[in-house]
């Protein structure tokens, strides 16, 4: 079975830490992806890599970065966590080309306080 | 740049009425179109795409170039399909999503 995985289901922490949130695929897929979902804005683009060591901002960049320094594993970087970064985080992986669609984790729900 | 709107936020109706998810792209090509569902407490995941041209539990999508929209529809609403829905949009290599419908279907 096709997966991909989020290291954490929920996280919650202080304003100003360093936040990493990890994400590895098993399905060698060249493309990696980062969204946040809200309410009523739907799945925002943080950030996508079409392979190692390749990133390109999304939609929304700014407050985060990524890293890729595995094929498998795309990690989503809050330099200085904000209030208004609390969200639901996804990660997506997919084949070259979009023909297959996006397979994607089961989320990490992250809190600022 | 591509855009998709679901212009309907939540969208409420009896079980066995028929429903129907709106979804309008922004693309002068020919873009590739996909519907996604998220069930709650569930990982999203896709439900169908528009080349496929198949139906996925029941429901079917349309694209019509013309009005620019992908519709997704299904003649009888079950309990079971309440669950959010994002339609997606491919001009490149990667997908640009919609707001989301959450669907609710009553007994």
């Amino acid at each position: 079975d096709v997966k991909v995985t989020q290291s954490s289901r929920y996280l919650v922490k202080r304003t100003g830490e360093k936040v990493f949130l990890e994400c590895v695929q098993d399905m060698d897929h060249e493309n990696m992806f980062w969204y946040r979902q809200d309410p009523g804005l739907g799945l925002r683009l943080i950030y996508f890599s079409y392979d190692v060591k390749m990133k390109e901002k999304g939609d929304i960049p700014e407050g985060y970065s990524v890293s890729r320094e595995k094929k498998e594993r795309f990690s989503l970087i809050l330099e200085s966590a904000s209030t208004n970064q609390t969200s639901m985080y996804l990660c997506a992986s997919s084949l070259a080309g979009t023909r297959t669609g996006y397979t994607f984790g089961s989320g990490t729900r992250l809190t600022v306080v | 740049a591509q855009r998709v709107t679901q212009p309907e936020k939540l969208l409420s109706v009896f079980k066995g009425a028929p429903v129907e998810l709106k979804c309008n792209y922004s693309y002068s090509g020919s873009p590739e179109l996909f519907w996604y569902v998220q069930y709650s407490r569930q990982r999203l995941q896709l439900l169908l795409r528009h080349i496929s041209r198949e139906s996925i539990k029941g429901f079917t999508a349309d694209l019509n170039k013309g009005e620019t929209s992908f519709h997704l529809k299904k003649p009888f609403a079950q309990e079971e399909d309440s669950a959010m829905y994002y339609c997606a949009s491919n001009a490149g290599n990667m997908l640009t999503f919609g707001g989301g419908t959450r669907l609710m279907v009553k007994p």
